[in-house]
């Protein structure tokens, strides 16, 4: 089983409606983060949270907003999609300093 | 802010030919860095980091201070080597890991 789950995998959408997406995680971490990837511009940090009571914007949070539901749960909404934020959403799980960072699989979200 | 560079967006080489994918950041501090690797269709894994001084897959990489560098290198590229190559950067404290653009790797037969 995978260390970092992503739902959905692909998702198609309009523009103006909330969509969720959903990471689990069973590495036990503390740490987990929300990053979008577009092509020529890498892995761009959206919201990341340090425990169940920590939420901290990224460089591109307008537009989006998470909830920590549970040390293994860390949810990515867009309340009102738009074109531009068709992307490939990654959320990852870490220790903290000095280990590895886990990645899920990737959401494919396409905003129509 | 800390910044996280990788010059290159592709690089094409030749099987058995020197690969060196150039990663320099800003931060003047004790830095961790790492490198990630994304195959196609598969999810970012770590390859390596500088604490570990460790060569996975044949690449190595070295982190020097002085040039805030922090190149992945590896003596003959294999076509498998093909990816894309993302650096990274956690500092001291409850800050994020920060990546850099990538570096998409093309190791041709």
């Amino acid at each position: 089983d995978a260390d970092v789950t992503q739902t959905p995998r692909n998702r198609i959408t309009k523009t103006g409606k909330r969509i969720m997406l959903e990471c689990s995680q069973t590495k036990g971490h503390d740490r987990m983060y929300w990053y979008r990837q577009d092509p020529g511009l890498g892995l761009r940090l959206i919201y990341y949270s340090f425990d169940v009571k920590d939420i901290n914007k990224g460089e591109i949070s307008d537009g989006y907003s998470v909830s920590r539901q549970a040390q293994a749960k860390f949810s990515l909404s867009l309340e009102s999609a738009i074109p531009n934020q068709t992307a490939l959403y990654f959320c990852a799980t870490s220790g903290g300093r000095g280990t590895e960072a886990f990645f899920g699989q990737g959401t494919r979200l396409t905003v129509v | 802010a800390q910044r996280v560079t990788q010059p290159e967006k592709l690089l094409s080489v030749f099987k058995g030919a020197p690969v060196e994918l150039k990663c320099n950041y800003s931060y003047s501090g004790s830095p961790e860095l790492f490198w990630y690797v994304q195959y196609s269709r598969q999810r970012l894994q770590l390859l390596l980091r500088h604490i570990s001084r460790e060569s996975i897959k044949g690449f190595t990489a070295d982190l020097n201070k002085g040039e805030t560098s922090f190149h992945l290198k590896k003596p003959f590229a294999q076509e498998e080597d093909s990816a894309m190559y993302y650096c990274a950067l956690l500092l001291s404290g409850n800050t994020p890991l920060v990546f850099g653009k990538g570096t998409r790797l093309s190791v041709i037969a």
